[in-house]
């Protein structure tokens, strides 16, 4: 009964290369979140979309290019992986417009890049 | 610039003890102050948050004291547990002109209850 499933949960991978995550809820959400948790375990807002609509987009390199083919999925495309993209992501997902708004996160994706 | 301020870095407390950790903001636009507790290999989760019209919120042994004008507010686990090790992210959200809940995570405490 996993609520925001992502996978892989390990990705090891080379310089240059290109992979994705991929993330799933099944909480009936319309908002979706990535985060990425550095080395130092500081967890930063990268992209949200909103019933598939981007509506927060950090300053984060157009390497990065977040998908939602639907509102349940939220996934994310990493073009010429670098040694700094090493990182847990984090997807997240909430019912926007509730005075609370808590965000569900997912188990998390630890990227590797050699 | 760090809009979130969370101290101390790492705590170490003695199981039955009162664990302490502390934030504190610039932005006054920020309406919602949510604490995530997060295991290691695991995701964040949400252990309690507070409403800047709230000057404290209980829920068991986690309290949270919310000071308004000295823009701080702060987490306190009482009788901490061995069980209570993890790390803990203050957050507040932002609510601008777009309306989109971003929420700004403090830098994390390590929690570490020794039994």
């Amino acid at each position: 009964d996993t609520a925001v499933s992502q996978t892989p949960k390990y990705l090891v991978t080379q310089m240059g290369n290109d992979k994705s995550i991929k993330c799933e809820q099944n909480l009936g959400h319309d908002t979706m979140y990535w985060y990425k948790q550095d080395s130092k375990k500081f967890l930063k807002i990268m992209f949200s979309y909103n019933n598939k609509e981007l509506i927060i987009n950090e300053t984060v390199p157009n390497r990065f290019s977040p998908k939602s083919p639907d509102k349940a999925h939220l996934n994310l495309h990493i073009n010429s992986l670098e040694l700094g993209d090493s990182a847990v992501y984090f997807c997240a997902s909430s019912l926007r417009g509730r005075s609370t708004d808590t965000q569900y996160f997912g188990p998390g994706t630890r990227l590797t890049v050699l | 610039q760090q809009q979130v301020k969370q101290s101390p870095q790492s705590l170490i407390v003695q199981k039955g003890g009162i664990s302490i950790i502390n934030c504190a903001y610039e932005n006054t636009a920020f309406d919602y102050f949510p604490w995530y507790q997060q295991f290691p290999g695991k995701g964040p989760a949400l252990l309690i948050a507070i409403r800047p019209d709230v000057s404290e919120k209980k829920e068991g042994r986690f309290t949270i004291s919310f000071n308004k004008s000295a823009k701080q507010f702060s987490l306190h686990i009482m009788d901490s547990q061995p069980g209570d090790s993890a790390t803990y992210f203050c957050a507040a959200r932002e609510r601008g002109s777009s309306n989109t809940g971003k929420l700004i995570f403090g830098q994390g405490t390590t929690l570490q209850v020794k039994p």
